[in-house]
């Protein structure tokens, strides 16, 4: 199976832009599509993207989503960063498994 | 409203087996996989399978093939997962979660299970 890869941790600045990365460690990223889920402390996951790009209903448009077949890599994006965000991120795709990565701490200060 | 409710805490021995239920409301159960997903803590969050309710079909992570069970009550629209001889490294909450299609749109609020001698 493969592994979706993302960085530990990463930090901006309220009203700043920050992109979080996942890589796929084999097979194409764009084969099987990718969500991000955000997770604030001692909650549940919620989805903020599906699909690749796609934002349920309540989710701001703030948040979205990209794949990047040259790097096999999927990034979410959020704009306008508000403290509210500062949660891990974490990045989820399948094949003949469901496969999480391993989770980004977005920190907002 | 639509949601996921789960059983609450458990603190088993080395060795035990644990089952953690959970119901589903607001939506046709059958209608939608459930998946089950445990975060040990201060970790990330690790996939262990799925059950398509409408047939009782599972599929599991290679790491639990022998040790978890998924099923299913239609008649009372939940879900059950089983895990057996447990390790100290199985403390973690475990979620339950709706499928939409590849993404997971509904999370239990979790369970946390402890495993301690």
């Amino acid at each position: 199976n493969f592994m979706l890869t993302q960085p530990h941790s990463v930090s901006e600045s309220p009203g700043k832009t920050v992109t979080i990365a996942c890589t796929r460690s084999s097979g194409r990223i764009a084969s099987n599509y990718v969500q991000w889920y955000q997770q604030r402390p001692g909650s549940a996951p919620t989805i903020v993207i599906y699909e690749d790009n796609q934002r349920p209903s309540g989710v701001p448009d703030r948040f979205s989503g990209s794949i990047d077949s040259s790097s096999n890599s999927a990034s979410l994006t959020i704009s306008g960063l508000k403290t509210e965000d500062e949660a891990d991120y974490y990045c989820q795709s399948y094949d003949s498994s469901w496969v999480f990565g391993g989770g980004t701490k977005l920190t907002v200060l | 409203q639509v949601q996921l409710v789960q059983s609450g805490a458990e603190v088993k021995k080395p060795g035990a087996s644990v089952n953690i239920s959970c119901k589903a409301s607001g939506y046709t159960f059958s209608d939608y996989f459930i998946h089950w997903v445990r975060q040990a803590p201060g970790q990330g969050l690790e996939w262990m399978g799925w059950i398509n309710p409408d047939t009782g079909i599972t599929k599991y992570a290679e790491k639990f093939q022998g040790r978890v069970s998924m099923t299913r009550d239609t008649s009372i629209s939940t879900a059950h997962m089983a895990l057996s001889r447990l390790r100290s490294d199985d403390t973690a909450v475990y979620y339950c979660a709706k499928d939409r299609v590849y993404s997971l749109d509904l999370w239990g609020q979790g369970t946390l299970v402890t495993v301690s001698s």
